[in-house]
Order: structure tokens, then C-alpha cells, then sequence
């Protein structure tokens, strides 16, 4: 069975404080994507960011960075010196290449960035 | 170019009443997600298709719940009748491919009372 968990429910920084969400994954599967949402208060969840389980380079785009670990089933997500606007719930989500390719989402994680 | 687009945004309906949900992906996108978020939870899909098949509606009630993607475009989703645990957030999502990053509307609020 694939299923993703972000433990943590929500989270409380002040601006300029680095933040990273965590996201433990668990699947069979060998091949395997993996992605991050953004949903701010305005409810339209958007992509961040899709890997593959075979390319487990960290990725940096701006102040976001990204920390695959296959070894730990982990798909990490920074935000480095955070901002107000980064206030959001931010979902995980996992699509596995067996059976029907269900898409699979974490219960989120909250974030609360604090001027 | 145009984002998915849901609607109504809002719904609020009697219990037994039926309610429809419709939903326009992004122009060329063959795959088309029906999710349902319910507060504090992420989505939980409800149907995926692929141009026009259902490929997958094995989390769809389908004593009460139905949908339909006519010529592989738009697609409704029904709920007939709606009871009050359906009140949720009902997400639309579209993906040029069934592997890639999803397109998500803004999702129609509906309120059973």
C-alpha cells in the first residue's frame, strides 16, 4: 500500500527563520514520483515541485529547497529565510507506477509565518 | 492561459436534494481528477480519467456519487441524494499526463443542511 505522512500538523516561524517540512513516504513500488503543494488561504492548491524515486539530487529554487533521501523515505521541503506570503498549508503527495497510478496526498502541513 | 475553472464556487443545498459540480481542465490535459477535501485533511480522489475513461472511480460512493466526462473536456460530478457528511471541499485537477504535476481549480464549497 503507498501512503505519505507529514507528522507535523502545524508550524509557527518568524519571518527571516529557516523552516523545513518533513514528508516520510512508503511505498513498494521501484519507480515512483513524488511532489509538494502549496495551498494558501485561498484554497487553489499549486505545484511546487515533482521528482522522480530515481533522481535523488536536492533541488534549490530560491529560497525553497528540496531533500530527497530514498535510504530514509524521505522527500523533505525547506523554506530559507521564510516570508508572511509563504503562510500555507503544504501538502506532500505520491503517484506510484503500479496498479491504477493513484495520486496520493499527505494531511498537510500548516505553516504560519509571523511578522 | 486559462486555469482550470470549477463552478459554482459555493453550494449550499438541503439534505436528499441532488447537487452538481462542473469542472473545465486546461486545454489539451487528458487526465481529469475529482478529489474531496474535507477540512484538515488533504485531497482524497474520488475518480480519475483519462480522456474520456474513468480509470479510476474505485473511491467513488456510487450509490450516491456519479460523474461523467463527455468528449474527454469538461466533466460533472453528481451527488444524488447528498447527505450532510458529504460537506466538503470538492477540488477539480487536470494533467497533461497521468505521471505529472496536477492543475487544480479553486474547488466548490458545499454545504449540506
Amino acid at each position: 500500500a503507498q501512503k505519505v505522512t507529514q507528522a507535523q500538523t502545524e508550524i509557527s516561524v518568524v519571518e527571516k527563520e529557516d523552516v523545513t517540512l518533513d514528508c516520510v513516504y512508503e511505498t513498494r513500488d521501484t519507480t515512483y514520483y513524488l511532489f509538494w503543494y502549496k495551498q494558501p488561504p485561498s484554497g487553489e492548491l499549486v505545484f511546487l515541485i515533482r521528482r522522480n524515486s530515481f533522481d535523488e539530487q536536492n533541488e534549490i529554487s530560491g529560497r525553497y529547497s528540496w531533500n530527497f533521501q530514498k535510504s530514509t523515505s524521505s522527500f523533505n521541503f525547506t523554506i530559507t529565510a521564510s516570508q508572511v506570503v509563504d503562510s500555507a498549508v503544504y501538502f506532500c503527495a505520491l503517484i506510484s507506477t503500479s496498479g491504477t497510478y493513484k495520486y496520493i496526498f499527505g494531511t498537510g502541513t500548516r505553516l504560519k509565518v509571523l511578522a | 492561459e486559462a486555469g482550470v475553472v470549477q463552478s459554482p464556487r459555493y453550494k449550499i443545498i438541503e439534505k436528499k436534494q441532488p447537487v452538481a459540480f462542473w469542472c473545465n481542465p486546461i486545454s489539451g490535459h487528458n487526465t481529469l481528477y475529482w478529489y474531496l477535501q474535507n477540512l484538515g485533511q488533504g485531497p482524497e480522489l474520488l475518480i480519475r480519467y483519462e480522456n474520456e475513461e474513468a480509470v479510476d472511480d474505485s473511491q467513488l460512493p456510487k450509490d450516491r456519487f456519479s460523474a461523467e466526462r463527455l468528449k474527454g473536456v469538461d466533466s460533472t460530478l453528481k451527488i444524488q441524494p447528498a447527505e450532510l457528511g458529504d460537506s466538503a471541499v470538492y477540488l477539480c485537477a487536470s494533467s497533461p499526463g497521468s505521471l505529472g504535476e496536477a492543475f487544480f481549480g479553486q474547488g466548490t464549497r458545499l454545504t449540506v443542511v
